[in-house]
């Protein structure tokens, strides 16, 4: 069975702090996606990267970086230097062999001014 | 129009009433999803539909019966509804068959069931 953990429901910050989202997933699949999703309070979920299974490098775009660790069935996602507008439910994915995505639970993230 | 586009964004209807979601992508995609979101649940997986046809049904009640007349559209059709239905559902679509297989969102119908 494909599970994904976000254990971390709410977070609040200051402006230009970092915050890491932990991600935990389980699988038995092989081959298998990663996905982080952005859900602003208009309701729309926002793409923000995907990984496959067989690429362990990190990545990071602007102020966002991304670690996946197989060893530790993790994908964490840290945000550098958090501003207002970063504010939103960010979700966690799970993409396996089949086309059943399975998400996080979400962590509600709060950037103050 | 660009993405994914669903309509309405707000339904308020009784529990007799019958009604529709649409939604239409403009990414040139071949599979498309509904999803169900409540508050403090996890996002559910209502229906996938590839080349048109439905590959995905996880015991959704009868009461929500999905269409999808073409690979750029697809409808929730609602009926005799349950105030636990009040809910955002969300259509999704990707290009299935490449193994990438990424699913961008629409921006919901936020749904309230009187």
């Amino acid at each position: 069975a494909q599970k994904v953990t976000q254990a971390q429901t709410e977070i609040s910050v200051v402006e230009k702090e970092d915050v890491t989202l932990d991600c935990v997933y389980e699988t038995r699949d092989t081959t298998y996606y990663l996905f982080w999703y952005k859900q602003p309070p208009s309701g729309e979920l926002v793409f923000l990267i995907r990984r496959n299974s067989f690429d362990e490098q990190n990545e990071i775009s602007g102020r966002y970086s991304w670690n996946f660790q197989k060893s530790t069935s993790s994908f964490n996602f840290t945000i550098t230097a958090s501003q207002v507008v970063d504010s939103a439910v960010y979700f966690c994915a799970l993409k396996g062999y089949n086309n059943d995505m399975r998400f996080g639970a979400g962590t509600r993230l709060t950037v103050k001014p | 129009e660009t993405g994914v586009t669903q309509t309405p964004r707000h339904l308020v209807m009784g529990m007799t009433n019958k009604k529709s979601l649409k939604c239409e992508q403009h990414l040139g995609h071949n599979a498309m999803y509904w999803y169900k979101q409540s508050a403090k649940k996890p996002l559910e997986l209502m229906f996938v539909y590839s080349l048109e046809e439905r590959v995905e049904n996880n015991s959704v009640p009868s009461r929500f019966s999905p269409e999808c007349p073409n690979s750029s559209h697809l409808f929730l059709h609602l009926h005799t509804l349950q105030p636990e239905d009040s809910a955002l559902y969300l259509c999704a679509s990707s290009l299935s068959g490449t193994g990438v297989d990424t699913q961008y969102f629409g921006p919901g119908t936020r749904l309230t069931v009187l």
